[in-house]
């Protein structure tokens, strides 16, 4: 079975523009999570998405928004991008929103802003 | 506020043993995760403790006190391809009622011949 796969695996944008980023889950699973991780640093929680309902949202400007499709892929949009949104973003799938539910991975969309 | 804390750095020798430690400060908490990373690839699952007490998986055990607000992960029989980044993971409340998950910063371990 496909893991969890992300798309683009790396894109470079310019200060203000506006990017999206997609994820498709594991089969079966419906819950999506995003997350941002920055070169040395543990990954920061963006949102979590479970039946096409936002679940949880981290401390993150209103640039960043997402939303999850009736297949329960997701996308993640972001505007106006500033340096500070370089980094790796990754995605997460799990079956259900709750308890420890071990989450998977994809290899995450590399953005550098320029 | 929500905060995690572990070690920047581990080294040990193959055929060691490592225990790795977290204390979280959260405002609600509903269990303890343990994620490894390797330099370049995406986080994979390791161990999940809701409850106090010992878990073991193979050669890796992970520990939880609630009381204390303290766990840890154990590696045994260390193997060179267990060099990589170790992270817990809490899932407590957020502010909008929702699901908050917290990363800690990440511990990295060195494997020595």
């Amino acid at each position: 079975d496909a893991g969890v796969t992300q798309s683009p695996t790396h894109l470079i944008k310019t200060r203000g523009q506006h990017v999206t980023l997609r994820c498709s889950p594991i089969s079966g699973h419906k819950s999506v999570s995003w997350y941002q991780q920055v070169l040395g640093q543990g990954p920061q929680f963006i949102f979590q998405y479970y039946e096409k309902e936002e679940r949880g949202r981290g401390n993150f400007p209103d640039r960043f928004s997402a939303r999850q499709f009736p297949n329960y892929s997701s996308e993640l949009n972001v505007n106006a991008l500033l340096l500070g949104d370089s980094a790796l973003y990754l995605c997460a799938s799990s079956p259900w929103s709750a308890g420890g539910q071990p989450q998977h991975f994809g290899d995450g969309t590399r953005l550098s802003i320029l | 506020g929500q905060s995690l804390e572990q070690p920047s750095e581990v080294t040990a020798v193959e055929g060691a043993i490592v225990q790795i430690n977290c204390t979280y400060q959260t405002s609600g908490f509903y269990g303890l995760s343990w994620y490894q990373q390797h330099d370049g690839g995406a986080p994979t699952f390791l161990s999940y403790n809701a409850l106090d007490g010992l878990e073991e998986t193979g050669r890796f055990s992970s520990f939880l006190s609630r009381s204390d607000s303290y766990g840890y992960l154990l590696l045994q029989e260390l193997q060179m391809k267990d060099s990589a980044s170790y992270f817990c993971a809490v899932r407590d409340q957020g502010v909008e009622d929702g699901q908050n998950f917290v990363f800690g910063p990440g511990t990295r371990l060195s494997v020595l011949p």
